[in-house]
């Protein structure tokens, strides 16, 4: 069946240093979608990409869509503790369903 | 708005005993969805609903009923309860696919 694969599982940075999230599909996107979940929290939207090599900025956030639509990726620049949780992309495949990435988990210490 | 609620926040089962998960939305969206979230995993949807008297399976529907008579409301039924059900349920609800995804604060059910 269809697969979101997301890497790295875990990262762990010290405060102020940058992280990347990496989201990969075999086959074509129609779109994928990120969300933020806090600690004991629930997945909060923060971003649809649609069109092949798009790019979104959220403030220290930037969310790239790769050209084949097959991969997608999060950069945060210079990270902060309020970036602590585990970010989930989301794929859909022209269907009215997500599924979901295994997700990555940052940790940031001050 | 309240947005998406869900009952209750936490529970404990006996194997084999039933329940049912609620979840109400008040965003007149006509989507929504049930996820389970598994220690460490993603999501992994388990029915959805694209309107009242709607639904249909996701990934893992084993274990597992739903119904969706009006539009705001999406329970979730567990009628033979086993452990492997044990995991944390989301219910989400959206005004369209693919759209933006408004999840609940989520019911921690355990099963020994």
């Amino acid at each position: 069946g269809q697969q979101v694969m997301q890497i790295p599982q875990y990262q762990h940075v010290q405060e102020g240093e940058d992280f990347t999230t990496y989201c990969n599909s075999s086959t074509t996107l129609s779109n994928i979608q990120w969300y933020k979940q806090r600690p004991g929290g629930h997945p909060v939207f923060l971003i649809q990409l649609v069109k092949s090599g798009e790019v979104k900025k959220q403030k220290r956030l930037t969310f790239q869509f790769g050209e084949a639509k097959k991969n997608s990726s999060l950069h945060i620049t210079a990270t902060q503790t309020t970036d602590v949780g585990t970010y989930f992309c989301a794929g859909s495949y022209n269907t009215d369903k997500l599924i979901f990435g295994t997700g990555t988990r940052l940790q940031v210490f001050p | 708005n309240a947005g998406v609620t869900q009952t209750p926040k936490f529970r404990i089962l006996k194997i084999g005993q039933s329940m049912t998960l609620q979840c109400t939305q008040d965003m007149n969206h006509n989507y929504m969805y049930w996820y389970r979230q598994d220690p460490g995993m993603g999501l992994k949807l388990i029915y959805y609903s694209v309107g009242a008297g709607i639904t249909d399976k996701g990934e893992v529907p084993n274990g597992y009923n739903v119904s969706r008579s009006t539009t705001e409301d999406f329970p979730l039924r567990l009628e033979l309860a086993a452990p492997s059900q044990t995991s944390v349920y989301f219910c989400a609800s959206s005004y369209k696919p693919p759209g933006e995804q408004y999840f609940g604060p989520g019911t921690r059910l355990t099963v020994t």
